[in-house]
């Protein structure tokens, strides 16, 4: 069974930090790997996903790798504003087509 | 390109009762997924439908179904409401099934059961 951990699960920085958010997936043979966003009480706002051939897709100042040999995928916000708070989640696309998500990182970007 | 929408946004029912969901898809896309979120499991997948089938199930009982009508709109019904059942229910749809295109979510229901 497909299990995905995400750390840190909370995190605060000052506006203008480069962050690195990871997502651990247990389960190697995966189809992709999406990253999203929510923001307090509403749906999930898509931010990149990336297919099992591909090691990385960028969108603007986010980044996104993926190394399935390690079981692992990382989400780089390049030059955090305050309008990137919200909580970050990822999820993989396993064998069984369903996909399992991680419980996400609740990020604060303080002026 | 209008996104996809979830009516009722809130909903309050009583243990015992039976509740319907609806989705719309974004125009075009054929699958419709439903997820329900709460703060002690997370995000946990319902099931899909694609092109009014149903492709894939979660681990729910069956007192959670769906269907989906040619227009690709979804329903979801939950019968014999659980206090437990109170969550925010999402639905996602996608151009293509097997959740191997990228998902486009809705803003949700919030189901409170009392």
């Amino acid at each position: 069974k497909q299990e995905v951990t995400q750390i840190p699960a909370a995190l605060s920085v000052p506006e203008g930090e480069n962050l690195v958010l990871n997502c651990s997936f247990t389960d190697s043979a995966i189809y992709n790997l999406q990253w999203f966003r929510q923001d307090p009480g509403k749906g999930l706002t898509s931010l990149l996903l990336i297919q099992s051939s591909q090691r990385e897709q960028t969108s603007g100042r986010l980044n996104a790798s993926l190394d399935k040999s390690s079981g692992r995928s990382t989400l780089y916000i390049a030059a955090s504003q305050p309008g990137d708070s919200a909580t970050y989640l990822c999820a993989a696309l396993g064998g069984s087509y369903i996909p399992t998500f991680g419980r996400g990182t609740s990020l604060i970007v303080h002026p | 390109k209008a996104g996809v929408t979830q009516t009722p946004r809130y909903l309050i029912k009583t243990r015992g009762q039976q509740v319907t969901l609806s989705c719309s898809p974004i125009s075009g896309h054929r699958s419709v997924s439903w997820y329900q979120q709460t703060p002690g499991q997370g995000l946990q997948f319902l099931f899909e439908y694609f092109s009014e089938t149903q492709r894939n199930k979660g681990n729910f009982p069956g007192r959670f179904s769906g269907r989906q009508f040619s227009n690709s709109r979804s329903e979801m019904n939950v019968s014999t409401l659980e206090l437990g059942d109170s969550a925010l229910y999402l639905c996602a749809s996608s151009w293509g099934g097997g959740g191997t295109y990228e998902q486009y979510f809705g803003p949700g229901t919030r189901l409170t059961v009392t």
